[in-house]
This record gives C-alpha cells, sequence and structure tokens, in this order.
C-alpha cells in the first residue's frame, strides 16, 4: 500500500530549464493538491484538481502547469525555472464521499533552482 | 478575508502540557484541522473538529468553539519526539477540498 509517492525527492536544476514533478496516489482518491512551502509563507496552494481532466488554480499558480489525465497522477511542470521557485513542494490527495476533507500529503519534493 | 493565526513558536518541557492556540476568521466553516509536521517531513493529520467542544485522540485533544472562531490543540505528557510544527487549518466550505492553512507553531520540547 504505497498510499501517496512523489518524484523526484531532491532536485538540483537551473533557471530556465523546465522542470516536472511527479505525484502517484493508489486510493483513488478525487482530489488532488500541489502545494509550496516556505520558511514565513506556510503551504501555499498553486493548483488542484477535483477529477482527471479538471483542474484549477490556487493561490500561486504562475509559472506552474499542471495536468490530470488519470486519476491516480498529477504533475506538475515548472515551465522555466526561476531561482524564487527554490522551495519544497508537496502533492496531497482528499477522498469524495467523507463528510470532512481530510488531506493526505507525500513526502515532498525538495527543489533547488540555481 | 480569510485569515488563521497561531503563535509562531512555542517551548516546553518533557512531560508537561501544552496549548497550541489557533484564531480564524473565514468566509465559511465546515470543519478545522490540526496536523503535525516533523522539520524535513510532510504534514500528518492530528485531528479534525466540526462541532463545538473536546475531541480527546490519546494524549492529544483538540477544542473548537465556532461562536469564538477558536481553537487549540492539547498535548499532554509532552515525549522528545513531539518537537514538530503543528498546523491549523480551516475548510471554509467552499464545495472544492481546499483548506485555509495558518503558518504552524514550531513546538520545541526540552528534557
Amino acid at each position: 500500500d504505497a498510499g501517496i509517492t512523489q518524484s523526484p525527492r531532491y532536485k538540483i536544476t537551473e533557471t530556465g530549464r523546465q522542470v516536472t514533478l511527479m505525484c502517484h496516489q493508489t486510493w483513488s482518491h478525487s482530489y488532488m493538491f500541489w502545494y509550496r512551502q516556505d520558511l514565513g509563507h506556510g503551504l501555499r496552494l498553486i493548483y488542484y484538481s477535483a477529477a482527471a481532466d479538471i483542474t484549477d488554480k490556487g493561490e500561486v499558480p504562475d509559472g506552474y502547469v499542471v495536468s490530470r489525465s488519470k486519476t491516480e497522477n498529477f504533475p506538475l511542470t515548472l515551465e522555466s525555472a526561476t531561482r524564487s521557485q527554490t522551495s519544497v513542494y508537496f502533492c496531497a490527495s482528499s477522498p469524495v464521499g467523507t463528510s470532512r476533507d481530510t488531506q493526505y500529503f507525500g513526502p515532498g519534493t525538495r527543489l533547488t533552482v540555481l | 478575508g480569510q485569515n488563521i493565526d497561531q503563535p509562531t513558536e512555542m517551548t516546553a518541557t518533557e512531560g508537561a502540557i501544552v496549548q497550541i492556540n489557533c484564531t480564524y476568521q473565514t468566509s465559511g466553516f465546515n470543519g478545522l484541522f490540526w496536523y503535525q509536521q516533523h522539520a524535513g517531513e510532510a504534514p500528518t493529520f492530528l485531528s479534525y473538529n466540526v462541532l463545538d467542544g473536546l475531541e480527546e485522540k490519546g494524549r492529544f485533544s483538540s477544542f473548537l468553539s465556532r461562536s469564538k472562531g477558536y481553537s487549540y490543540l492539547l498535548l499532554k505528557e509532552l515525549q522528545m519526539k513531539d518537537s514538530a510544527s503543528y498546523l491549523c487549518a480551516v475548510d471554509n466550505a467552499g464545495n472544492n477540498r481546499k483548506l485555509i492553512w495558518g503558518l504552524g507553531t514550531s513546538l520545541g520540547v526540552n528534557p
């Protein structure tokens, strides 16, 4: 039972390069989320998805692109990485059909943009 | 606007009791969550309150007062492993499963 996984766990890239962070969940949860976490800002929502082929912007979407062709996968792409995108990125998922919207987090990807 | 306030840092002694407060102002309310996050790790779910009152789960309890926009997390018999950040988050009933997150309270437990 893998739950929710992210890859890579660590990534170093250079300014201007395209980077894709992967998120995979085995629970068949409908909702998935991408957050970034930075000191002093807490968790900030980048994008979220209610189901396959349904995505929407969160609080800080600029510079990021998402897709969700399958329920279990929710990749996040930085089209042209900038130093300000150095951060820890968390993917999370949440089931429907329950009375509470508990989110379950992946282990995170630590991204450094040089 | 939507706002969640928590103290930035707290310290306590092993074996003691500590209370971490959270106040919120949101456009809607459908429950309040507490998550624990150890350094370098992902947040993990601790508790959920949607009705007023105290929910107890082992050494951890969480309280909610909806009329006051206030919650607290109570940690008893503190252990060194409780040193972590504690995040308060509110479901503002937007029907989109998004949560509004506080910045977290960093708790240090001293021997």
